[in-house]
């Protein structure tokens, strides 16, 4: 089983500044990766796919990189409804399908 | 519009017997995967199972394995989990996910989410 790993726990940003959250995984996924958002009382959202595409409708404010073991997701200025969990997921080598434990943006 | 409805949470005793059922309307459901992934109170998202397209091919996350059953029925556009020898940890909310990938035996991410029923198991 392949371990998501997503640091930090929780990221105090004020808005309008960049937030970087980080994702590692134990073996190398390459690059099958996606992100999550999930906000209080609602369903996840996909981001982003394959590490850096972002899904549809999603603003050009999110950006994601990485391959391998290390990947991060970007927001470049951070608006008052990305304040929310963001999570990483695997899908390189299943079962299981395999999350992070998420990062809480939360309003500095 | 495309969306997922789950039904069926309730509070049940430790040992016993739930069935969850998720609608599906907007796409062709038959041509996807689909999956279950619960979030207990508070916590973090675990993939439960998947299912393939066609009901062929199954998946259990270990802590499930043996007490789940994933099913669907294509002509209802719907999706099920048979969920028995109900245990306190197995408390979550349930959402059903689409898998990403269209037909064949590719499983990606998930690109379509319910909104969840809660699984409550207390005496």
């Amino acid at each position: 089983e392949k371990v998501m790993t997503q640091s930090p726990a929780t990221l105090s940003v004020s808005p309008g500044e960049r937030a970087t959250l980080s994702c590692r995984a134990s073996q190398s996924v390459r690059t099958d990766l996606a992100w999550y958002q999930q906000k209080p009382g609602q369903a996840p959202r996909l981001l982003m796919y394959d590490a850096s595409t972002r899904a549809t409708g999603i603003p050009g404010r999110f950006s994601g990189s990485g391959s391998g073991t290390e990947f991060t997701l970007t927001i470049s200025s951070l608006q008052s409804e990305d304040f929310a969990v963001y999570y990483c997921q695997q899908y390189n080598d299943w079962p299981p399908w395999t999350f992070g434990q998420g990062t809480k943006v939360e309003i500095k | 519009e495309v969306q997922l409805v789950e039904s069926g949470g309730v509070v049940v005793q430790p040992g016993g017997s739930l069935r969850l059922s998720c609608a599906a309307s907007g796409f062709t459901f038959d041509d996807y995967a689909m999956h279950w992934v619960r979030q207990p109170p508070g916590k973090g998202l675990e993939w439960v199972s998947l299912i393939s397209w066609d009901g062929d091919s199954t998946y259990y996350a270990d802590s499930v394995k043996g007490r789940f059953t994933i099913s669907r029925d294509n002509s209802k556009n719907s999706l099920y989990l048979q969920m028995n020898s109900l245990r306190p940890e197995d408390t979550a909310l349930y959402y059903c996910a689409k898998d990403s990938c269209s037909g064949g035996s590719c499983y990606w991410y998930f690109d379509l989410w319910g909104r969840g029923t809660l699984v409550t198991v207390s005496s």
